[in-house]
């Protein structure tokens, strides 16, 4: 049975302040290890797919990498608007982990 | 820019009533998905619907689930018999080719089970 792990839970930064959240998973293959990112209220919207050890995504302050066990979302310089809870998802249909909840104070 | 709408966005119900929530997908996507979230926990997969079939459903899509495209356009849900740990944010998303996990998601709607 695949399952994510996601840490830390929650997460304050200032802005500017760069950090990493991570995605531990446990899978019999991947087939892809997906990131969204929830707004409250909202549906998840999608942001990178990796696809093997060694990837890399960016999207403006975002980076995703991918090793073996797990994946790190990289922020770099955040601003308020990054505040969200961002969720890793493994394989289709997506196993998703519970996320982790992002606020980054001006 | 195409989005999924859903509705209600709310529903308050009493246990053992019928619900219908209803989806409209993006215009040219052939993959649709029921996913629920409830309160404080993981998104969890129900059920994914192509070529007027399901092809996957998880252990929560029992006998009291269902889903059905009635038009060309719509996309429902429903519960027969709602029970109390039904109450959750159901989300609808779809998808244009290719079974990936490049999902397009509804706003959700929530369901509160009295």
């Amino acid at each position: 049975e695949d399952q994510v792990t996601q840490s830390p839970e929650a997460l304050r930064l200032q802005e500017g302040e760069s950090s990493s959240l991570n995605c531990s998973y446990t899978v019999s293959g991947l087939r892809g290890l997906f990131w969204y990112r929830q707004d409250p209220g909202k549906g998840p919207e999608f942001l990178f797919t990796l696809y093997s050890a060694g990837e890399e995504k960016e999207k403006e302050r975002l980076k995703a990498t991918l090793t073996k066990k797990e994946s790190f979302l990289h922020i770099t310089a955040p601003k308020p608007e990054d505040s969200a809870t961002y969720l890793c998802a493994v394989n289709t249909p997506l196993v998703f982990g519970k996320g982790t909840r992002l606020s980054v104070i001006a | 820019e195409p989005e999924v709408t859903q509705t209600p966005s709310h529903q308050v119900t009493q246990m053992g009533q019928e619900v219908i929530l209803r989806c409209v997908p993006i215009s040219n996507h052939l993959y649709f998905y029921w996913y629920r979230q409830i309160l404080g926990q993981k998104v969890e997969f129900l059920v994914s619907f192509y070529n007027n079939e399901i092809s996957e459903k998880s252990e929560i899509f029992d006998d009291q689930f269902s889903v059905e495209r009635p038009d060309g356009s719509n996309f429902t849900l429903k519960i027969r018999s709602t029970k109390l740990e039904d109450s959750a944010m159901y989300f609808c998303a779809s998808l244009d080719t290719g079974n990936t996990g490049e999902l397009f998601f509804g706003e959700g709607s929530r369901l509160t089970v009295l």
